[in-house]
């Protein structure tokens, strides 16, 4: 069975400041990792996805992650937030082969608050 | 292409009556999930729809049921509101479910608060 683990409920950045969201996975399998961007009484939008290949994935609004198999890790990471990335984040993860959204494990959730 | 639309946006109902939230999916989109979002539970899968059948069910009681018509737009019922009902329903369509990467695409959602 697979699981993700978000280890922040909360993180507060000055905004221009660099942040990263950690988010760890559990698999006997391989994986696919994702991360979602939901803004305030929106649905979930994909920033970045990891399939295969490259371990450094760049997403969209400046986002990138990376892949690290040996720490079970897929953490989303900015240079220089803004007011407008203030929203919650989620991490998930499936597997090749299991072509369904049942399978799609979401973590809890990290809600980025950005301070002027 | 348009995205996702979840129709209606706020509802408000109290405890014993049904409720039924509409999903339309992207043009050429076939397969469509459904998930209850809380607070306290974090996103839960509901189910999942593709060409008109149920391919798989989460872990929720029988008065949540759901239907896909034959042009992808997608239906969830709730029968006999619980106030723990009350939540934010998400639907997610995917081009047809069988590329093993499963990218959905969320559509607003329906906040669904029973009183």
């Amino acid at each position: 069975a697979q699981s993700v683990t978000q280890l922040d409920s909360q993180v507060p950045v000055f905004e221009e400041a660099p942040v990263e969201l950690r988010c760890n996975y559990s698999s006997s399998v391989s994986v696919y990792l994702f991360w979602y961007v939901q803004y305030p009484n929106q649905g979930l939008q994909l920033l970045l996805k990891y399939l295969s290949g490259s371990t450094l994935v760049k997403g969209i609004n400046g986002f990138e992650a990376e892949f690290n198999k040996s720490q079970t890790s897929f953490h989303l990471r900015k240079p220089s937030v803004h007011i407008s990335d203030t929203a919650e984040y989620f991490c998930a993860v499936s597997a090749p082969g299991y072509s369904s959204a049942s399978k799609i494990i979401f973590g809890s959730g990290t809600r980025l608050s950005i301070r002027p | 292409k348009a995205g996702v639309t979840q129709t209606p946006r706020y509802l408000i109902k109290t405890r014993g009556q049904q409720v039924t939230l509409s999903c339309s999916p992207i043009s050429g989109h076939r397969s469509v999930s459904w998930y209850q979002q809380t607070p306290g539970q974090g996103l839960q899968f509901l189910f999942e729809y593709f060409s008109e059948t149920q391919r798989n069910k989460g872990n929720f009681p029988g008065r949540f049921s759901g239907r896909q018509f034959s042009n992808s737009r997608s239906e969830m019922n709730v029968s006999t509101l619980e106030l723990g009902d009350s939540a934010l329903y998400l639907c997610a369509s995917s081009l047809d479910g069988t590329s093993g990467t499963y990218e959905q695409y969320f559509g607003p959602g329906t906040r669904l608060t029973v009183t």
